[in-house]
């Protein structure tokens, strides 16, 4: 079991720049969801998919910011353009079944820096 | 809105006594309660969890205590040891859209020393 992977580890870019950010969840995981970190907020929820769909993307801040999930074993986040706030660590997660009580497997994150 | 709330970002222990992380939540609609634990440069990973119909789950040396009324609930670490090091998030799920959706608090960064 490889875990959740994801890719690139770390992303600097220049404000206005697209950035995509890629994630592929744990085989057979049905469930995945994009967080965001800072000091300020925490774990912030970005966007939920369940088989592929998108089911919540209220925590998206806006159009800037898209997510998609072509397949079951790959998903996208962009950044379009970029700005120096959205500099965090943005994390990927995947979670078998959507019951109480299921963990989520996180990724080892990127890091991206926006100058 | 923080539903979540870590108040203490950070905590000191000495190696060997008891670390009691605390977290505060003001959705009464959350039903499962989770604690992860996240050390730099890798993702949170899932520690232990309590359902809301109980007040207490233990799992070696870790235990999470739930109060409902005061909405709170804590981790024991006991006893502490240097590995213990790193940041722990609380987390909290409710149904929301159809699906249980999961609250992080800002976490809390402790540190054992040896």
């Amino acid at each position: 079991d490889a875990g959740v992977i994801q890719s690139p580890r770390h992303e600097v870019t220049e404000m206005g720049q697209e950035v995509t950010l890629r994630c592929k969840p744990i085989s057979g995981h049905n469930s995945l969801f994009w967080y965001r970190q800072t000091m300020m907020r925490g774990l912030e929820l970005l966007i939920y998919f369940n088989n592929n769909v998108p089911i919540d993307d209220s925590g998206m801040p806006e159009d800037r910011f898209s997510a998609k999930m072509p397949n079951a074993s790959f998903s996208t986040l962009k950044i379009q353009p970029s700005e120096p706030r959205d500099s965090a660590v943005y994390f990927c997660a995947s979670r078998e079944g959507s019951g109480i009580g299921s963990p989520l497997h996180f990724g080892n994150g990127t890091r991206l820096t926006v100058t | 809105d923080q539903q979540v709330k870590q108040n203490s970002p950070s905590l000191s222990v000495q190696e060997g006594r008891i670390s009691i992380l605390n977290c505060d939540y003001t959705n009464s609609m959350f039903d499962y309660f989770l604690w992860y634990k996240k050390y730099p440069a890798e993702g949170p990973t899932f520690l232990i969890s309590i359902s809301s119909i109980k007040d207490k789950n233990e799992d070696g040396r870790f235990t999470v205590f739930l109060n409902k009324s005061a909405k709170h609930l804590s981790l024991h670490i006991v006893p502490s040891q240097p590995g213990d090091s790193a940041v722990y998030f609380c987390a909290a799920s409710a149904i929301s859209g159809g699906y249980q959706k999961v609250t992080f608090g800002t976490g809390t960064k402790l540190q054992v020393i040896p």
